[in-house]
């Protein structure tokens, strides 16, 4: 069955220090990939998706970036972290007609 | 481009009753998809209902209920017999075949006691 990993559930960083979050998919291939952001108590913002590997395409520009070295790993970055980016960060993946979600990363800069 | 418009940002129901959640969408497309996903205070977003646009008929899954009116480009989603469980925020999501999603503003539902 297809499973979404996203780690770390939670995270509190300093202003100014480097990020990485990180997204895996399990029991399938050639997924599309997503990252979002949401707002608390608002809406999904697409950030970055992915349709194969080394492929990205960013929908915001921003201060971080994406990259997915394998197939099925995409990975959140940022070298220095801003406050405005506090947020909580989704990574997603579909194929064809299906698609699932991470469970969240929390960020909080501060 | 594809827009989804949810016009209600906030709905309140009591328990049991029955409420609408409403979502319009904006596309050339022929072929797509429409879902609405619920997310609780864990935000962990969880699939509730699903409908193919070449599908006539409407999709129904135990108390959820979409009413598809393609020509119109509306999708709303029917809760039946609200349960306190059932207090999220609830995004509508427009796809085309294998394409990224587009998401609504979301709507946040209060089920009262």
């Amino acid at each position: 069955s297809q499973t979404i990993h996203q780690w770390p559930a939670t995270l509190v960083q300093p202003v100014g220090s480097p990020l990485s979050l990180e997204c895996t998919v399990e029991g399938t291939s050639n997924p599309n990939l997503y990252w979002y952001r949401q707002a608390a108590g608002r809406g999904l913002q697409l950030l970055f998706y992915s349709v194969g590997i080394g492929q990205i395409s960013s929908e915001v520009p921003q201060n971080l970036s994406a990259s997915r070295p394998q197939d099925r790993q995409f990975i959140l970055s940022s070298k220095k972290l801003l406050l405005s980016d506090s947020g909580f960060y989704l990574c997603a993946w579909n194929r064809d007609t299906e698609a699932f979600f991470g469970q969240g990363t929390r960020l909080t800069v501060v | 481009a594809q827009t989804v418009t949810q016009s209600q940002p906030e709905m309140s129901v009591q328990e049991a009753e029955t409420v609408t959640l409403s979502c319009t969408y904006d596309t050339s497309e022929n072929n797509y998809y429409l879902f609405w996903y619920k997310q609780p205070p864990s935000r962990q977003m969880i699939l509730v209902i699903r409908q193919e646009a070449y599908k006539q008929q409407n999709a129904t899954e135990n108390r959820f209920s979409v009413n598809f009116q393609k020509a119109a480009k509306s999708f709303s989603l029917k809760i039946s017999d609200s349960q306190l469980g059932d207090t999220a925020m609830y995004f509508c999501a427009f796809m085309r075949y294998g394409q990224n999603f587009v998401f609504g503003p979301g709507t946040r539902l209060s089920v009262l006691p």
